[in-house]
């Protein structure tokens, strides 16, 4: 089975730090995307990668960044955090372009801004 | 008009019945269609895929597809209140050369014993 790992579960930061938080999948996916899940708004894409080194802009991307410096793990910047930036994220992979087979998603990390 | 709609609900049904979940969505194109449970706090977990239109069973849960009318739809017998969860409906869609997955988002399924 294919593995998602996100780093942490639960995480607690302050207001103007930058905050990583890391993804890292086993089975050679090409595709890696990041989710923010909210109640009542659903998910709602931030960043996806296609490739290495490649990434595109989802639907909320403004306060965020991403990296993809090999091919299992996509990490996301939070580059000055915010308390409207509290949420569940989410990190997902699907095997290519097609995603044929659906996303898989990683635990989640909750993460809350003080 | 969304993209993938679902009614929010909460679905109360009770234990043993079959649970019914609908769908639909807005671009003709698609062709993968999945269904995701989430339990509360926890991340969605793929149960159901489809393809082409009819249905598809899998031990008590069946998809539905007809793409004519744009709708999906998951059956779920016999639920049990391990069954409660949200549902996510999730469509592919094109876009600039490889296909995302839209989610609804989701109906909430409550089994009572």
């Amino acid at each position: 089975d294919v593995k998602v790992t996100q780093s942490s579960r639960y995480l607690v930061k302050r207001t103007g730090e930058k905050v990583f938080l890391e993804c890292v999948q086993d089975m050679d996916h090409e595709n890696m995307f990041w989710y923010r899940q909210d109640p009542g708004l659903g998910l709602r894409l931030i960043y996806f990668s296609y490739d290495v080194k490649m990434k595109e802009k989802g639907d909320i991307p403004e306060g965020y960044s991403v990296s993809r410096e090999k091919k299992e793990r996509f990490s996301l910047i939070l580059e000055s955090a915010s308390t409207n930036q509290t949420s569940m994220y989410l990190c997902a992979s699907s095997f290519n372009r097609e995603s044929l087979y659906g996303y898989t998603f990683g635990s989640g990390t909750r993460l809350t801004v003080v | 008009q969304k993209e993938v709609e679902q009614n929010s609900g909460p679905l109360s049904v009770p234990e043993g019945a079959i649970a019914s979940l609908n769908c639909t969505y807005s671009d003709r194109g698609s062709q993968s269609f999945f269904w995701y449970r989430q339990y509360s706090g926890k991340s969605p977990e793929l149960i159901m895929s489809i393809y082409s239109n009819g249905d598809k069973e899998d031990g008590r849960f069946t998809a539905q597809l007809n793409k004519a009318s744009q709708y999906v739809s998951l059956l779920i017998r016999d639920s049990q209140p391990s069954d409660s969860a949200t549902y996510l409906c999730a469509v592919n869609k094109w876009n600039t050369g490889f296909q995302k997955l839209v989610f609804g988002t989701g109906t909430r399924l409550l089994v009572s014993p």
